[in-house]
């Protein structure tokens, strides 16, 4: 079955300092890889995706995430967290087969909680 | 607008009572999907439109479930003799579409109907 898994509840990081959060799938194939944010009350919102290619991928934001095919990971990452980045964070896959559903599987989110 | 919009962005409901929770996709975009998301939880697949066709929708959780996109544009989350459990955000979200299986393309989310049972 198709899983993904973000191991941290929380992630807390100092302003200006770099962050990472972490996520690891279990998908069949090689799939879409996608890193959304959710601010309080509002739907989630598009970051970056990985479709194929260079396994650095660029976003939103300053936001970035590691594609690396033998630990099946798609860590995102910053190199300088700003307060307003505070948000939970959701890494998501999408299986590539011709006869699949477009549908996302999301992990569980990471709340990041960057302090001034 | 520009983006997805949800409507009511809350509702509350007396268990046993049914409710219709609407969504109106990006202008022009074939794919529309709902997910349910409980508190502290990531979504979970619900459905998939693309056009008026439902493709997918093996997500749902029971028969009490029902949604529909008659036109291929706005769609309706029904959900009838509502339970507790069915309290939770429910998020529609929308992407233009290719070919199936080739698009890429990420799905643009709308802020949510929060939904609680009492």
């Amino acid at each position: 079955a198709q899983s993904v898994a973000q191991p941290e509840d929380q992630v807390n990081v100092a302003e200006g300092n770099p962050l990472t959060v972490k996520c690891t799938y279990s998908v069949s194939g090689n799939p879409y890889l996608f890193w959304y944010v959710q601010y309080p009350n509002r739907g989630l919102q598009f970051l970056l995706k990985y479709i194929t290619g260079d396994n650095l991928v660029k976003g939103s934001y300053g936001f970035e995430a590691e594609f690396n095919k033998s630990q099946t990971s798609f860590h995102l990452k910053k190199p300088s967290a700003l307060v307003s980045d505070s948000a939970l964070y959701f890494c998501a896959v999408r299986d590539r087969g011709m006869d699949s559903s477009y549908k996302l599987i999301f992990g569980s989110g990471t709340r990041l909680l960057v302090r001034p | 607008g520009a983006g997805v919009s949800q409507s009511p962005r809350y509702k509350v409901a007396k268990r046993g009572q049914d409710v219709a929770l609407r969504c109106d996709p990006i202008s022009g975009h074939v794919s529309l999907f709902w997910y349910q998301q409980a508190l502290g939880q990531g979504p979970e697949f619900l459905t998939y439109f693309q056009n008026e066709a439902q493709l997918d929708k093996s997500g749902l959780p029971s028969d009490r479930f029902f949604a529909e996109r008659p036109e291929g544009s706005v769609s309706t989350l029904k959900i009838q003799r509502t339970q507790q459990e069915d309290s939770a955000v429910y998020l529609c979200a929308s992407s233009p579409s290719s070919v199936q299986g080739r698009d890429n393309q990420p799905q643009h989310f709308g802020d949510g109907t929060r939904l609680s049972i009492l």
